[in-house]
This record gives C-alpha cells, sequence and structure tokens, in this order.
C-alpha cells in the first residue's frame, strides 16, 4: 500500500544547530501538510505544500515540496528548546486520503 | 470554542474489558477520525467519517467499532480489550470531507489507554 516514510526518527542537536527532518512517498502526493507534537500534547498542523517545488518559511522553518511531489522537507536553522518535540508529515494521495510518516523526534541540549 | 475533546484523558483496563472512547467538536466540521500512536509507528487510522451517517475503514481497524451519533460526536468502541491496544488514541476533526486537498485536521488531547 501507499507509505510515506520519515528519517531519521530520532535527532539530538546542541541549541543553536540545525535541524532537519525528510519525508519520502511511494507515490506521488496531491499534497503534503506538516503538524508538531510537543511532549505529552496532541499533533499541531504547521503548514501545507501543494505546488511541485514550492518553499515556504516559517521564521526559522523552512519547508519543501520536491519536484516529483514525491518528498518534502523540514529544516529548522538555529534550533531552540522551544523545537523540542515530533514532527509529522502527512501526504494526501489521488483519493484524497491522508497518510502521516512515522515522525521525527527532536531533542534539544541547552 | 473548546475545539476537539476527548474523554477520558487516562484508562487502565484489563483484557477482555470494553469500553467507548468519546469524541466532539464544536467547529461544525463534517470530516472526523481516530488514530492511535504507538511509538516509532506515527499515526495510523482506525476508523474516520467524512460525513455525519458514514463510517470507513481505516489501516487498523480490527479490534474496534465507532458510531457517529451526530455531526459534533464521533464515538470509538473497544468490544474485548487487548494489551496490543495498548496505545494513545486521538481523535481528529476537518472542515470538509477528505477528498478536498486544501482540508487540515485538528486533533483532540488524545487518551492514554492501558490494558493489562
Amino acid at each position: 500500500g501507499q507509505q510515506v516514510m520519515q528519517i531519521p526518527q530520532y535527532q539530538h542537536v546542541q541549541e543553536g544547530e540545525d535541524f532537519t527532518t525528510y519525508c519520502n512517498s511511494s507515490t506521488t502526493l496531491s499534497n503534503i501538510q506538516w503538524y508538531k507534537q510537543r511532549p505529552g500534547g496532541h499533533p499541531v498542523f504547521l503548514i501545507q505544500l501543494v505546488k511541485s517545488g514550492e518553499v515556504k518559511k516559517q521564521k526559522r522553518l523552512t519547508f519543501q515540496f520536491g519536484e516529483a511531489k514525491k518528498n518534502s522537507s523540514l529544516h529548522i536553522t538555529a534550533t531552540q528548546t522551544t523545537d523540542v518535540g515530533t514532527y509529522f508529515c502527512a501526504g494526501r494521495i489521488y483519493t484524497g486520503k491522508l497518510i502521516f510518516g512515522q515522525g521525527t523526534t527532536l531533542q534539544v541540549k541547552p | 470554542n473548546a475545539g476537539v475533546t476527548q474523554t477520558p484523558k487516562f484508562q487502565v483496563l484489563k483484557t477482555g474489558q470494553s469500553m467507548t472512547l468519546q469524541c466532539a467538536q464544536d467547529m461544525n466540521h463534517n470530516s472526523m477520525y481516530w488514530y492511535r500512536q504507538d511509538p516509532g509507528m506515527g499515526l495510523r487510522l482506525i476508523y474516520y467519517s467524512a460525513s455525519e451517517g458514514t463510517t470507513d475503514k481505516g489501516e487498523v481497524p480490527n479490534g474496534y467499532n465507532v458510531s457517529r451519533l451526530n455531526k459534533r460526536e464521533f464515538s470509538l468502541r473497544l468490544e474485548s480489550a487487548a494489551p496490543s491496544q495498548t496505545s494513545v488514541y486521538f481523535c481528529a476533526s476537518s472542515e470538509t470531507p477528505a477528498a478536498v486537498s486544501t482540508d487540515t485536521q485538528y486533533f483532540g488531547p488524545g487518551t492514554r489507554l492501558t490494558v493489562l
């Protein structure tokens, strides 16, 4: 079946270092969404990318959607302790179904 | 607006017991979803309801049943709980049925279930 793979599963960084998580789909996506889940919390929508090659920024976060609409990445510049949590990508396939990646858990050492 | 609410927040069951997880949303959303979250597995869809009066199976429906009671409420029932159902359960809602490409999902706070 359709899958959305996300790597790495875990990442530990020193505060101030950059962080990137990658998402790859086995099939072409209609769009891709990114969610953040703080420890003990619930997923919260961050952003949606729709167009091939699209790049969007939210302060220190940069989101990219690949040209083939099969992969995406989230890059955080100069991480802060407030960035701690699990980041999920969710790809929407042609049926409309949203498929979540396994998530990348980010730990930031102060 | 409370958004999406779930009850209970925590629950411990013995193998074979039954229980119902409750979910309600006050955003007038059409679609509602139940997910389970396990370490390293991400969020897996159990059941969803694209609109009031309809329900469909997701990726992992075995051992669960759902009821879309009305537009606001969507419950998940475990008829005979098993240790493999120990998980965190999230309810979510979205404004329009899943086929609309710009739809985003709003999640409830979750129910942490342990089956002994």
